[in-house]
C-alpha cells in the first residue's frame, strides 16, 4: 500500500505565477488535509478535505488559497499570484474514516515552495 | 483556542543515553488525542507515538515512551537509549476533531 504521495517534491515560482501542488491519499483514505510549515516553525493546519467536499478551511488565507479533492484524482492546492510569503513547505496528510481508532493522520512527504 | 508548547527548541544526547522532549497544551475538551512526529532531514513526517486522553496507562513504542498527565496537560516524550538515527525535529500534536495542532519543535541531535 504505498503512502501518501505528493508532486512535484520541489516547484519554483516567479512571483505572480500560480502554483499548484498535488496530493494524492493512501489507498481507501477519504479525508484530506494540507498543513504549511514555514521556516523553523511546526505544521500550521489550512485545509480539510473530503471528496468533493471542503470541510474546514478555517486556515487557509481568504484570498490567493484555494484547494479541491475532485471525485476523481489528487487533491489539488492551488496557490494564485504568489509572493514571496508563500515559500514554505506545503505538508498533505490523509487518514481513514472517523471510525478508525485514533484518527491518526498518514503525511506525504511534502512539496517545498520556494517563490522567486 | 487550542494550543501546544515546546519550550526546548534544541537538545542534545549522547548516543546510547535518555533524553526527555517536554510538551504541553491547552485545551477544554475532555477526550483527545496526542502524538508526536519526528521530521528528520528528509522532512517526511513520521509518527512515534500517539496517546488518546481518556487512557491513564502512558503508552510505549520501542525505545519511545510518554507521560501523560492529563490533570497538568502535559505530554512529554522520553527516548531511551538513543541512537544517531534519532535525530531529527520533534514535534507534539493535538488533536480536536477536524484539526491537528503542531507545537513549534524541538531539534534533537544525538551525539557519538
Amino acid at each position: 500500500n504505498a503512502g501518501v504521495m505528493q508532486n512535484p517534491r520541489h516547484l519554483v515560482r516567479r512571483r505572480g505565477q500560480e502554483a499548484r501542488l498535488r496530493c494524492s491519499p493512501m489507498k481507501g483514505h477519504s479525508h484530506v488535509y494540507w498543513y504549511r510549515q514555514l521556516p523553523e516553525e511546526g505544521l500550521k493546519f489550512m485545509v480539510y478535505l473530503q471528496k468533493e467536499n471542503i470541510i474546514d478551511e478555517s486556515g487557509m488565507p481568504k484570498e490567493r488559497f484555494s484547494a479541491e479533492f475532485p471525485k476523481e484524482g489528487p487533491s489539488i492546492l492551488r496557490i494564485q499570484q504568489v509572493v514571496r510569503g508563500d515559500s514554505a513547505a506545503y505538508f498533505c496528510a490523509s487518514s481513514p474514516p472517523r471510525a478508525v481508532p485514533y484518527n491518526e493522520q498518514f503525511f506525504g512527504p511534502g512539496t517545498r515552495l520556494t517563490v522567486l | 483556542a487550542q494550543t501546544v508548547t515546546q519550550s526546548q527548541p534544541e537538545m542534545s544526547v549522547q548516543e546510547a543515553e535518555t533524553v526527555t522532549l517536554s510538551c504541553t497544551y491547552d485545551t477544554s475538551e475532555n477526550n483527545y488525542y496526542l502524538f508526536w512526529y519526528k521530521q528528520p532531514p528528509s522532512r517526511q513526517m513520521i509518527l512515534v507515538i500517539r496517546q488518546e486522553a481518556y487512557k491513564q496507562q502512558n503508552a510505549t513504542e520501542n525505545r519511545f515512551s510518554v507521560n501523560f498527565q492529563k490533570a497538568a496537560k502535559s505530554f512529554s516524550l522520553k527516548i531511551s537509549d538513543s541512537q544517531l538515527g534519532d535525530t531529527a525535529m520533534y514535534f507534539c500534536a493535538f488533536r480536536d476533531g477536524n484539526q491537528f495542532y503542531f507545537g513549534t519543535g524541538t531539534s534533537l541531535t544525538v551525539i557519538p
